[in-house]
């Protein structure tokens, strides 16, 4: 099993720029999620989804847009990428009811100038 | 908004030596975990403490839950390299029902 994988790794957009970060996963779980990591912020929530066809908000999701069309994939979307969005960002999925135990994928380092 | 305060933010220890991380919540806690993230890499799930005065144990690693202090700790016996990483705490939000993290405490380990 690959478990959680993103792609990209590594992307350097200019302001204003869009660009669509991907999520798979292939452990059938139910809960996906997005997360913002910066350095004294820890790790922030942005969207998740609790089934396919479904998303909401986390803590930090000004700027973002998720869609989950299909159980295994979460998507995470910049429609006009700023400054302040630069960050790692990490997908994670879970079973349902077993939301403390996730499992993460690699991370996107995301620059954006 | 609950908060997970960890300390110390960083550590260095020789190889060898003991070591203890602390974890403390604003609000009570419902459960505690433990994540561990080697650089560049993403979070791998260590532990789970669910019950106050749990303990629970993994190799060298072990993690205790004081529920009436709303902390939780983090112990390291005889450190090895191979454990140096950022190691987090997270813990559902009473509020949102949502995991939210430590900022996390970097340990280094000189051999």
């Amino acid at each position: 099993n690959a478990g959680v994988t993103q792609t990209p790794k590594f992307r350097v957009l200019k302001t204003g720029q869009s660009m669509t970060l991907l999520c798979a996963q292939d452990m059938n779980h139910e809960y996906m999620y997005w997360y913002r990591q910066d350095p004294g912020m820890g790790l922030r929530l942005i969207h998740y989804s609790v089934g396919e066809g479904t998303t909401a908000k986390g803590e930090v999701p000004d700027g973002y847009n998720v869609s989950r069309l299909k159980k295994q994939n979460f998507l995470l979307g910049l429609e006009s990428a700023a400054p302040s969005q630069t960050s790692v960002y990490f997908c994670a999925s879970s079973y349902r009811g077993r939301m403390g135990e996730q499992f993460f994928g690699p991370g996107t380092r995301l620059t954006v100038l | 908004s609950q908060e997970l305060e960890q300390s110390p933010q960083s550590l260095i220890v020789q190889e060898g030596k003991n070591l203890t991380i602390n974890c403390t919540s604003s609000k009570t806690l419902y459960g505690l975990y433990w994540y561990k993230q080697k650089y560049g890499e993403g979070l791998i799930f260590l532990m789970m403490l669910q019950k106050g005065g749990e303990e629970k144990s993994h190799e060298k690693i072990t993690a205790k839950l004081d529920e009436k202090k709303q902390q939780s700790s983090l112990h390291i016996t005889a450190s090895q390299p191979s454990h140096a990483g950022i190691y987090l705490c997270g813990a559902p939000d009473g509020a949102t029902n949502k995991l939210i993290f430590g900022t996390g405490t970097l340990l280094a380990v000189q051999p």
